[in-house]
């Protein structure tokens, strides 16, 4: 199974500066046909988890444009480019190429 | 509009068995991959099994394989997840979600899962 490893696993965060996720796949995620199934998952408290990126880089519908994702291979980041309160929660990154699906452990973030 | 609607769970004793069912809304889901994630309280996302093409093929985490069975009913557009010989490490809110790329990634509300002596 690939092996999602993330950092850091918790981040502390001052209202209106920039946060960065890494995540790690023990094994390229590449297809040969182009296509990378790389997500980010953003879980508010009590809330169910919620797709931000999908294929490395691309944000889903109605998730605001300080998110975004980069990388490539088994080197991806998440990054927000001014944190708002409501980005409080935990990131999950998830691949999506290879059966069984896997998750990093997620990064918790919180406000300073 | 997209929904899921999982249910089925609650509290069992180790070794006992449950069905989750997640009926979906808004598309069939046998045109899609399908796929159950629980969450052990306090923990992190634990991905378990998932169905695709119109159920042929079938994937299960090895912590599961053996004991849990996907399988999906079409006619009543539901997601069933089989738990049998259940343990107290299973304890989780199960959530099933669609997934696609560029047609979102839904989830449920999530059902939970007890099992305790």
């Amino acid at each position: 199974d690939v092996v999602m490893t993330q950092s850091p696993l918790s981040l502390s965060v001052t209202l209106g500066q920039p946060a960065s996720i890494s995540c790690r796949s023990s094994q390229s995620l590449a297809l040969s046909d182009g296509y990378t199934y790389f997500n980010w998952f953003q879980q508010r408290p009590g809330q169910p988890p919620r797709r931000l990126i999908y294929e490395i880089s691309n944000r889903d519908p109605g998730v605001p444009d300080r998110f975004s994702g980069r990388g490539s291979g088994t080197d991806f980041t998440l990054e927000i480019s001014r944190v708002e309160a409501e980005d409080v929660g935990v990131y999950y990154c998830m691949q999506g190429t290879y059966w069984p699906r896997t998750f990093g452990q997620g990064t918790k973030v919180e406000i300073k | 509009e997209v929904q899921l609607l999982e249910s089925g769970g609650g509290l069992v004793q180790p070794g006992g068995s449950l069905r989750l069912s997640c009926e979906v809304f808004g598309f069939s889901f046998s045109r899609h991959a399908m796929i159950w994630v629980r969450q052990a309280p306090g923990k992190g996302l634990d991905w378990v099994s998932g169905i695709r093409d119109s159920g042929i093929n079938k994937f299960y985490a090895d912590s599961v394989k053996g004991r849990f069975t996907i399988s999906g009913d079409s006619s009543k557009n539901t997601v069933y997840l089989e738990m049998k010989n259940l343990r107290v490490e299973d304890t989780a809110v199960y959530y099933c979600a669609k997934e696609g790329y560029g047609s979102g990634f839904p989830w449920g509300q999530g059902t939970l899962v007890t099992v305790s002596s």
